[in-house]
């Protein structure tokens, strides 16, 4: 059975980058890596996603390894607004998959003033 | 504005009742889904429509229907709700299902079954 998986909770400082990880070893090679967030009381908001290279935009960074088999969000700068739940999510690409999600259990990001 | 619309917020209900739960987006989007969230098991998804008429399972679709009759309404039916069905839904949507879209969520149906 495919897994996503990702450690409970996190801590950081305000200003402070924060690296969350995610594994997903049994990805397969179309899979595509997303990753959103939920605050409280809301429905979950897009960050960012990748299949190979590295990503960058406004909100992230996504790192993801060679092997594909493990990925990392990146926030540069943590503030106190970026303090949420953040998911992994393993979106399948091929056959009778082909609109699957596969959510990882999510990381509680706590930042500290 | 662009958005995925939920219906109701909360609902509370009596075991055995039918219910339906509604999505609408306003992004002519073709793929629409749903998803429950329960503590310390994250969310799942339960069903998901890749067009009109067209719906496939996912991981924990036992105890639900869907049907996908137009493309902007993608309702979610408990013919005969328990109370393991009591959860947080959402409901997304995303241009045409490619795994290369990003995903618009709804703010989520609270479910009470008693």
């Amino acid at each position: 059975d495919a897994k996503t998986t990702q450690p409970n909770s996190m801590e950081s400082n305000e200003e402070e980058p924060v690296h969350l990880p995610c594994n997903h070893s049994t990805i397969s090679g179309t899979d595509y890596i997303h990753w959103y967030r939920q605050l409280p009381s809301q429905g979950p908001e897009y960050v960012i996603h990748g299949l190979t290279s590295n990503v960058n935009n406004r909100m992230a960074s996504l790192a993801i390894a060679e092997d594909r088999k493990s990925s990392t969000l990146i926030l540069h700068r943590a503030t106190l607004r970026d303090a949420a739940v953040y998911y992994c999510i393993r979106r399948d690409a091929g056959g009778t998959s082909y609109g699957k999600l596969t959510f990882g259990q999510g990381t509680i990001l706590t930042v500290h003033p | 504005e662009a958005q995925v619309t939920q219906n109701p917020r909360y609902l509370i209900t009596v075991t055995g009742k039918k219910l339906t739960v509604t999505c609408s987006q306003n992004m002519n989007h073709e793929y629409m889904s749903w998803y429950r969230q329960d503590p310390g098991l994250g969310l799942r998804q339960i069903y998901y429509s890749m067009n009109v008429e067209v719906t496939d399972k996912g991981d924990v679709p036992e105890g639900y229907k869907v049907s996908r009759k137009e493309k902007r309404n993608f309702p979610l039916i408990l013919e005969s709700p328990s109370p393991n069905q009591t959860s947080l839904y959402f409901c997304a949507s995303s241009p045409q299902g490619h795994p290369n879209e990003k995903l618009f969520f709804g703010s989520g149906t609270q479910l009470s079954v008693l």
